[in-house]
């Protein structure tokens, strides 16, 4: 069964100050890790997508990280709107293309 | 606008009762998708139809039943409703059904809430 492990569960930052968000991974065969923002009341939007070890993906202040066993997201001089719940997601190789999703980490960032 | 439409937004209803959510996949996307998000469970994946013929099946109660139609759009019936099944329930849409590497599209959601 796959699993997504997020840590922190939560984490307050001022804004400026950098920090990364863990996620820890359980697949059989890794067909993509996805990053997703999701707003309070509001639907997941789609971040990044990452495929093989090695690899990363940079959007404005975010960068994503893909080790065999975990991806970070780092956050660079994060502002207040960067304020938001953080998800992380697998897709198996093994089955359909749907996707298993961590608990989340909820970032709030003050000015 | 993410493209996917998700009906009603709120829905307020009492135990015992049946509701059904609406969801409109963005245009092109054959797949479509049923999350339910509740505040210690995470997004916890229901089940996947893909051009109108159920895909997967994840943990979905028997209580609770989806159909694909065939315009695409998608319903999720809930019944003999329990205070438990309040949370926030996403449909999302891909335009691939098996072996594809690409993300969903999230809808903004129906917040159900059981009385």
């Amino acid at each position: 069964e796959d699993q997504v492990t997020q840590s922190p569960e939560a984490l307050r930052l001022q804004e400026g100050e950098s920090s990364s968000l863990n996620c820890s991974y359980t697949v059989s065969g890794l067909r993509g890790l996805f990053w997703y923002r999701q707003d309070p009341g509001k639907g997941p939007e789609f971040l990044f997508t990452l495929y093989s070890a090695g690899e990363e993906k940079e959007k404005e202040r975010l960068k994503a990280t893909l080790t065999k066993k975990e991806s970070f997201l780092h956050i660079t001089a994060p502002k207040p709107e960067d304020s938001a719940t953080y998800l992380c997601a697998v897709q198996s190789d093994s089955g359909y293309s749907t996707l298993t999703f961590g608990k989340g980490t909820m970032l709030l960032v003050s000015p | 606008d993410s493209g996917v439409t998700q009906t009603p937004k709120h829905l307020i209803t009492a135990t015992g009762q049946r509701v059904t959510l609406r969801c409109s996949p963005r245009s092109g996307d054959l797949s479509v998708y049923w999350y339910q998000q509740s505040l210690d469970q995470g997004l916890q994946f229901l089940i996947q139809y893909y051009n109108g013929e159920e895909r997967a099946k994840g943990n979905i109660l028997e209580r609770f039943s989806a159909q694909q139609f065939p315009d695409l759009h998608s319903e999720l019936n809930l019944s003999s409703l329990e205070l438990g099944d309040s949370a926030l329930y996403f449909c999302a849409s891909s335009v691939e059904g098996a072996g594809g590497r690409i993300g969903y599209t999230f809808g903004s959601g129906t917040r159900l809430t059981v009385v």
